[in-house]
């Protein structure tokens, strides 16, 4: 079945760009009823929404990251990717990628990679 | 963008039933858009638990359901069980923002 895994640094420096990766496996990203997207959740807060794209390369993000987020994809290797710049210690979080659908959910989730930003 | 809002804990006792709140407004579950709920067990990713409002996907238990009157939301755990133990979040669209997803605050659930 589809399976998500992230991949990229677990320590970012304040000030530098987070960078992640989620490859696809089991299933193509080129998919006319799916999203693909990114979310977080902080040490001792809730989940938190980043963003998310079409593999045509249509893209939302959340508001309060705008400016600092960009996803892209690569089709070729089945894989859709997160870049956020300019990093503080409140980015530090599990960033999760994920299958999101046309009916608004999130029905497969990869795992979780932990990101921290710290000097 | 628009928040909806979760107790922060509900408990009960195994065999128990408990309920968890979703509250929103008017430019997400009070304009028609359906409420996702979702289940966070510690280290683990999250599970779509509902979709749809009312809807399990293959293999979710049928002691959860949920269900969905105005501007709010709610899920239902029935016979719960310690493996319940967990953190659980509404999920829903922002009409305000275009493609946009929103989470609930989510709500610890303890089993006494």
């Amino acid at each position: 079945q589809l399976q998500l895994q992230q991949s990229g640094p677990g320590l970012v420096k304040p000030s530098e760009t987070l960078s992640l990766t989620c490859t696809v496996s089991g299933g193509s990203i080129i998919s006319t009823t799916h999203y693909w997207g990114w979310i977080r959740r902080p040490p001792g807060k809730g989940l938190e929404w980043i963003g998310l794209m079409y593999h045509g390369g249509s893209t939302y993000y959340n508001p309060s990251l705008r400016g600092r987020v960009a996803l892209s994809v690569d089709t070729s290797k089945n894989q859709f990717s997160l870049s956020l710049s300019s990093v503080t210690a409140a980015d530090t979080a599990v960033y999760y990628c994920a299958r999101d659908t046309v009916a608004y959910y999130m029905d497969v989730w990869g795992k979780g990679i932990t990101v921290t930003v710290s000097s | 963008q628009s928040v909806l809002t979760q107790p922060p804990s509900v408990s009960g006792a195994p065999g128990q039933r408990v309920t968890i709140s979703c509250t929103g407004g008017s430019p997400d579950i009070g304009a028609g858009y359906n409420v996702h709920w979702y289940q966070h067990l510690p280290g683990a990713a999250p599970k779509l638990l509902i979709y749809g409002n009312n809807n399990r996907p293959s293999g979710v238990p049928d002691r959860f359901s949920g269900s969905k009157s105005g501007t709010s939301a709610s899920l239902a755990i029935t016979g719960l069980q310690a493996e319940d133990e967990a953190d659980y979040y509404c999920q829903s669209h922002d009409s305000s923002l275009i493609g946009s997803r929103v989470f609930g605050t989510g709500t610890k659930v303890t089993v006494l």
